[in-house]
């Protein structure tokens, strides 16, 4: 069964920095890269960026771009996403899913709540 | 980049269709046959149910459809169901690898 295993709850306070992981399981092929996606609180959702298979090519969304590292160890399988200065207003839940193809994204992990206060 | 335009919410009864639009720009939608739907339920992942515009996943109900014509696609879903109650959200291509998604439709089925 292909699945994608996310990190658990993180609370974090403003300015620190916060790095999920996401471990696959079952997939066959291992070319294909990763992409993250978060979901603030009663909102919907927004990309974030993608990483490589082979850990390359990362590409980020202009409003993360700074901020935000995206990487892959394909020895465990785990793709990592930093997030650093963390304001309130990055309290989400982090979902990364796997890029089955170009703009589609499945599976998906089960998602990693952050949450930031002062 | 800015997101693609849904409506906030639609709303249908049982066994009727409803139909989604996604509107985006000629850099994005227009640009790329690459739009594709996701549906989440309340506190789960979201789930792809559309890929390249009109296909279906394997194990996605057929009562799902996608189409597009310039820089607006639309999904139909026909003969409503209560389990179809949920949030939908179009994503689309926009070069250089990069994805912009749709702010998200609320669906109701009365």
């Amino acid at each position: 069964q292909v699945q994608l295993v996310q990190s658990g709850t993180e609370v974090k306070k403003t300015g620190a920095s916060v790095k999920v992981s996401c471990r696959a399981s079952g997939f066959t092929r291992t070319s294909q890269g990763v992409t993250w996606v978060r979901q603030a609180p009663g909102q919907g959702l927004e990309w974030m960026g993608r990483i490589g298979a082979d850990n390359r090519n990362a590409k980020y969304a202009q409003k993360f771009q700074g901020r935000v590292t995206m990487t892959t160890d394909a020895f465990t399988r785990t793709a990592y996403m930093e997030l650093r200065s963390l304001r309130s207003d990055d309290t989400a839940i982090y979902f990364c899913a796997r890029e089955w193809r170009l703009n589609s994204f499945d599976p998906w992990g089960q998602g990693s709540l952050v949450t930031v206060s002062s | 980049q800015s997101a693609l335009t849904q409506p906030a919410s639609v709303s249908g009864s049982p066994g009727q269709s409803i139909t989604i639009s996604c509107t985006g720009t000629s850099s994005d939608v227009g640009a790329y046959n690459s739009v594709s739907w996701y549906q989440q339920h309340p506190g789960k992942a979201p789930k792809l149910i559309i890929y390249d515009v009109s296909d279906r996943p394997s194990g996605v109900s057929n009562r799902f459809s996608g189409s597009k014509s310039g820089n607006t696609a639309s999904l139909t879903i026909s003969g409503l169901q209560a389990e179809d109650e949920a949030d939908y959200y179009c994503t689309s291509y926009a070069g250089s690898i990069t994805v912009v998604f749709g702010g998200g439709t609320k669906l109701t089925v009365l």
